[in-house]
C-alpha cells in the first residue's frame, strides 16, 4: 500500500516571505514522488517530480522540493512567494512497479500582498 | 499538443439517472487514468486502462461504474442509477509508452446529483 501525508491543511505567507509544504510518504520500494497544483474549478497541473539522483529538484515557476529518504518526506518550497502562488497543492506517491497515484489531502497556500 | 480534455466540463442530474462522461487523452498516450476527487479531499485512483485493456479497477469503483477505452484512443466513464455520493469532479489523466512517469491531466468533470 502507499500513502501521503500532508500534515498542514492551510498555510498562509506574506508575499516575498518563503513558503514550505509539507508531504510524508509511505511505499514499498523506491517512490517516485509528484507534487501538483490546482487552481479552482481546474485540474491538476504538475510542478515537479522526483525519480532518482539529485535529492533537490527544481520544477516549475520556481518551486523546488527536497527528497529525503530517512524521513519519508518531499516538501515543497519556494524562496519567495507571490501572491499568484495562492493555490491547493497536492503531494503524490506511487511506486516504481506501479502507475496509479496515490495522493494527499491537500494543502491549500494563501500568500497575502 | 492540445492536452487532455474531458466533455462536460460540468453535469448536473437527478437521483438514479445515468451519466456519462468522456476523456480524450494526449493523442498517442497509450496509459489513461481516472480519478475521483471528492470535496476537501486528494484525488483517488478509479481505473486505468493500458491501450483498450483495462488493467486496473479500484474496489472505488462500484458495479455502477463502467468505463470502456474501445479503440484505445477516448475513454468514457459510465455511472449508472447516480447516487448523491456520487458528487465529485472526476478527472482524466494520460501518459505515455514506457514508463509512462508523468501522468498529465485533464481539466475534469465535475458531478452534481441532486
Amino acid at each position: 500500500a502507499q500513502s501521503v501525508a500532508q500534515p498542514e491543511d492551510q498555510v498562509n505567507v506574506a508575499e516575498g516571505n518563503p513558503l514550505t509544504v509539507k508531504c510524508t510518504y509511505s511505499v514499498s520500494g523506491n517512490p517516485y514522488l509528484f507534487w501538483y497544483v490546482q487552481y479552482p474549478n481546474r485540474g491538476l497541473q504538475f510542478l515537479l517530480k522526483y525519480i532518482t539522483g539529485d535529492n533537490l529538484v527544481k520544477g516549475s515557476y520556481g518551486f523546488e522540493a527536497e527528497f529525503n529518504k530517512s524521513q519519508t518526506s518531499f516538501h515543497l518550497k519556494k524562496p519567495s512567494a507571490l501572491v499568484s502562488d495562492s493555490a491547493l497543492y497536492f503531494c503524490a506517491v506511487r511506486a516504481t512497479n506501479d502507475y496509479k497515484l496515490s495522493f494527499g489531502a491537500g494543502t491549500t497556500v494563501t500568500v497575502r500582498a | 499538443d492540445t492536452g487532455v480534455s474531458q466533455d462536460p466540463r460540468h453535469k448536473i442530474t437527478k437521483r438514479g439517472q445515468n451519466v456519462t462522461f468522456r476523456c480524450d487523452p494526449i493523442s498517442e498516450h497509450n496509459r489513461l487514468y481516472w480519478y475521483r476527487q471528492t470535496l476537501g479531499q486528494g484525488p483517488e485512483f478509479l481505473t486505468y486502462f493500458q491501450n483498450e485493456a483495462q488493467l486496473e479497477k479500484s474496489r472505488l469503483l462500484s458495479d455502477r461504474f463502467s468505463a470502456e477505452r474501445p479503440k484505445g484512443s477516448f475513454s468514457t466513464l459510465e455511472i449508472q442509477r447516480t447516487e448523491q455520493g456520487d458528487s465529485a469532479m472526476y478527472l482524466c489523466a494520460s501518459s505515455s509508452q514506457g514508463q509512462g512517469i508523468d501522468q498529465y491531466f485533464g481539466p475534469g468533470t465535475r458531478l452534481l446529483v441532486l
